[in-house]
């Protein structure tokens, strides 16, 4: 079974820093998805930033960007530029492209970000 | 375009009661998706449904779990009687075009993105 570890339960940036947020994930397949959600507080899950895993090269959305090493099945999420609408909990997630597994997320733990201004 | 709405957002009950919460998905959106987190734990994936059936329904903990999605717009998940461990906050999300992103391998970005609503917090007393 696949599993997804975040192994920071809470980060601190300065605004207008950059933080990275880890993720590592456990899997027996080659091709599968990743994907970091955000949760603001008292506010509903979005979808920050994708990548496929057949894809080399790491997703980037605006400020948001990944770092995507498949060998070490690591996953990571970089911010740049802080800004004090990042304060979230952020979640890593894996969804497998098997048929079979209709298309699931698996989650993390979640690691809750706090932007200091 | 409306989101995917959830209600009650809270619900107190009693240990041994019956509470049943909701999801609207968005319109046109055929996959349905019921997680859970609890007590700061990992989201947990409960169910799925495509349309009105239920596709996968490996993460249910217990009989005392009861999904529907009528007509394949709504869903309902009920939970009775609910005990203490059941506290936590459901999510519900939504997906436009599953089927084709895992028939074909390859979705065109963003129809196979889960839409999450803002979640119900459960609270069993």
């Amino acid at each position: 079974a696949q599993t997804v570890t975040q192994s920071q339960p809470e980060m601190s940036v300065q605004e207008a820093e950059t933080v990275t947020l880890s993720c590592t994930y456990d899997t027996s397949e080659s091709d599968y998805y990743l994907f970091w959600y955000k949760q603001p507080p008292s506010r509903q899950m979005i979808l920050v930033i994708r990548q496929e895993a057949y894809k080399q090269q790491n997703a980037t959305e605006n400020r948001f960007s990944v770092n995507f090493q498949k060998a070490a099945k690591s996953f990571s999420l970089k911010i740049s530029d802080s800004q004090l609408g990042d304060a979230a909990m952020y979640f890593c997630a894996y969804r497998s492209s098997l048929y079979n597994q209709g298309g699931k997320l698996i989650f993390g733990q979640g690691t809750e970000l706090s932007v200091k201004p | 375009e409306a989101g995917v709405t959830q209600f009650p957002s809270h619900s107190v009950i009693e240990k041994g009661q019956t509470v049943t919460l909701r999801c609207d998905p968005i319109s046109g959106h055929d996959n349905l998706y019921w997680y859970r987190r609890v007590m700061g734990k990992e989201i947990k994936f409960l169910l799925h449904f495509v349309k009105e059936s239920k596709q996968d329904e490996s993460g249910m903990p217990n009989n005392r779990f009861l999904a529907e999605r009528t007509g394949g717009t709504y869903s309902t998940l009920k939970v009775q009687p609910a005990e203490l461990e059941d506290s936590g906050v459901y999510f519900c999300a939504s997906s436009q075009d599953l089927d084709r992103a895992l028939t074909s391998g390859r979705a065109p970005i963003g129809t196979d993105t889960q839409y999450f609503g803002p979640g119900t917090r459960l609270t069993v007393l």
